[in-house]
């Protein structure tokens, strides 16, 4: 069974601009799940996907925004990006609900900022 | 607030010692996971455990989920290099939330 990738893996981008990244989860899994990984502050969530719907949201500004389409599969999109945005971005699938199942990570997606 | 506190935060060790490493919260958790990630890269699941008091190996890796599944260990016998790597756990709640913990960075020295 394949895992949970995501793309690009590498990507750079200016401030201001915008950025979509995509994650395709486990063949099965219906909850997408997206976190912000930094050096400083870890592993923060961003948002879960569970049906096509936003079942739950971490606390980041309204910039960053995400969805899921019919087959699972899940983007998230940052507007006007800023230097802090800088980070590794990943995705994680589950079975359920993200307290309910163990999740499966993706390689991540690194965004630099310049 | 639920908390995951792991131990210690960095470590850094010759080939072929022992260690543990520790996950501790107040919370109840109803499972709780153990990742590895090595720079760059998604973490990777290591196991799953559900049942307080539930040990688990894996090769040189042993897990043990605390009996009142408020606290896990991960003891790695005759570390290698390939250990290396950022060891994470999480605590799933049973309802919405995963509780991640900030990471011990583990560093085995050949």
């Amino acid at each position: 069974k394949a895992g949970v990738t995501q793309t690009p893996r590498y990507l750079i981008k200016t401030r201001g601009q915008q950025v979509t990244l995509s994650c395709s989860p486990i063949s099965g899994h219906r909850s997408v799940s997206w976190y912000q990984q930094t050096p400083g502050q870890g592993l923060q969530f961003l948002f879960e996907y569970f049906s096509e719907t936003q079942r739950n949201k971490g606390n980041f500004p309204g910039r960053f925004s995400g969805r899921q389409f019919s087959n699972s599969r899940s983007e998230m999109n940052v507007s006007t990006l800023e230097l802090g945005d800088s980070a590794l971005y990943l995705c994680a699938s589950s079975l359920a609900h993200r307290g309910t199942d163990t999740q499966y990570f993706g390689p991540g997606t690194r965004l630099t900022v310049l | 607030t639920q908390l995951l506190e792991q131990s210690p935060q960095f470590l850094s060790i010759q080939e072929g010692e022992n260690l543990t490493v520790y996950c501790n919260s107040s919370s109840v958790f109803s499972s709780l996971q153990w990742y590895r990630q090595e720079p760059g890269e998604g973490p990777v699941l290591l196991v799953t455990v559900v049942t307080g008091g539930e040990v688990k190996k894996l090769k040189r890796l042993t897990f043990q989920f605390g009996d009142a599944r408020k606290d896990s260990s991960l003891h790695i016998t005759a570390a290698q290099p390939g250990d290396t790597g950022l060891y994470l756990c999480a605590g799933g709640t049973g309802g919405f939330k995963t509780i991640f913990g900030a990471g011990t960075r583990l560093f085995v020295k050949a």
